[in-house]
Parts: structure tokens; sequence; C-alpha cells
């Protein structure tokens, strides 16, 4: 079974604060993925990942950036936390070959509160 | 117009009703389709992957409409258990990248 695991469940952080949030994977998957979801909205990808070192931006990458060190990893930063980036992060991975066919596996979220 | 559009419910539905989901698609080069399930405050689960007219597993149907960009996804004989919010999926093709857009959800209420 594919297993993403996200550093923290539940984060509270304040206004102006550099936030990282960690994702790891074990199933050497080459694609890995950042999205916020918020209601009504579903969710929206914010930067991804090709591979080490590799990353591009998705929809909403404005006030963030990540980072690809190793394969299995790959983190979120906010720069500078504001208010309205109050949300759930989903982080996912998907492997390379199949393109389009394959399906992304989850972790299980970081509900993050920027007061 | 969304890439993905959904019809947000809820749909309130009592146990062994029959119950359908439409989605419609706006990038009429989608090749793949997927449905995942995402309960209460949990990660989204892939449920199904649609590749050519549909696909069926158990209780579950998805099935495609290429002309008219849509999917849909039937669940027959509901469980308890089926309540949670269904997402619609399609692959989008961006500069060389493939990306998955989601949509918003639909939620479902089955009670006893």
């Amino acid at each position: 079974d594919v297993k993403v695991t996200q550093s923290s469940r539940y984060l509270v952080k304040r206004t102006g604060e550099k936030v990282f949030l960690e994702c790891v994977q074990d199933m050497d998957h080459e694609n890995m993925f950042w999205y916020r979801q918020d209601p009504g909205l579903g969710l929206r990808l914010i930067y991804f990942s090709y591979d080490v070192k590799m990353k591009e931006k998705g929809d909403i990458p404005e006030g963030y950036s990540v980072s690809r060190e190793k394969k299995e990893r790959f983190s979120l930063i906010l720069e500078s936390a504001s208010t309205n980036q109050t949300s759930m992060y989903l982080c996912a991975s998907s492997p390379r070959e199949g393109g389009n066919n394959q399906p992304q596996h989850f972790g299980d979220g970081t509900r993050l509160s920027i007061l | 117009r969304k890439e993905v559009e959904q019809d947000p419910g809820p749909f309130n539905v009592p146990e062994g009703a029959t119950v359908a989901f439409n989605c419609t698609y706006s990038n009429s080069a989608s090749q793949s389709f997927f449905w995942y399930r995402q309960d209460c405050r949990k990660e989204p689960k892939l449920l199904m992957s649609v590749y050519s007219s549909g696909n069926e597993d158990g209780r579950f149907t998805a099935q495609l409409n290429r002309a008219s960009q849509y999917i849909s996804l039937l669940i027959r004989d509901s469980k308890l258990s089926d309540s949670a919010t269904y997402l619609c999926v399609v692959p989008r093709r961006t500069g060389g990248y493939n990306k998955l857009i989601f949509g918003a959800g639909t939620r479902l209420a089955v009670h006893p």
C-alpha cells in the first residue's frame, strides 16, 4: 500500500511566521504534489514536482515555495504566513509511468490555522 | 465556466436507495477520469478509475459520455457507510506536464 505521510495533522501559526509543511512517501514515486482545500472550492494545486530538485508552479503558487532535495520528500513553505492561508493542505504522490492514467495517493492532510 | 463542475448536494437518501451524481468537464482532450471519495476531515481516496466508456465495481458504476463531456457515478443499494463527499477528477495536460483537476465534490448523506 502507498503511504504518504504529512508531518502534522493540526498546526497553528501566527501571521508573518515562516511555516514548513513536510511530506514523505514510501513508494519511490517520481511525482509529488501540494494542494490546498477550501469549502466550495475543491482541491487547488499549489506546486508540484516531477523529479528531485525540480518544481513547477500549480494554479495558486503565490505566497508559497517548495523544496525537493530527496525523491521521497516534498516540503511546502509559507514564506510569511497570512490569515488567507488558513486551510487544509494535502500532499499527494503518483508514479511517473502511465502519465494521466495514474491516480494520486494522498496524505492525511494538515489543517493549518494562521492567527 | 469551471473546468470540472459537480452538483454540491447534499443528496439525502435512505438506505437501499440508488443515487447518481453527474460531473461535467470542459477539456475535451481528457482521456481518463477518476472518482475519489472523501470522508469528513479525511484525505481523498481513489474510488474508481474510468478509462473507456465506463467501469463497474460492485455497487458502484461509473459512466463516461465523451460527446457530452460528462461522467456519472451510480451507487446502488446505498449503505450508511457510503455517506461522504464524492470528487470528480479530470486530467489536464499543461506545458508538457500532467495535472489532475478536482471538482468541488458532491456530498451524499445516507440515512436509516
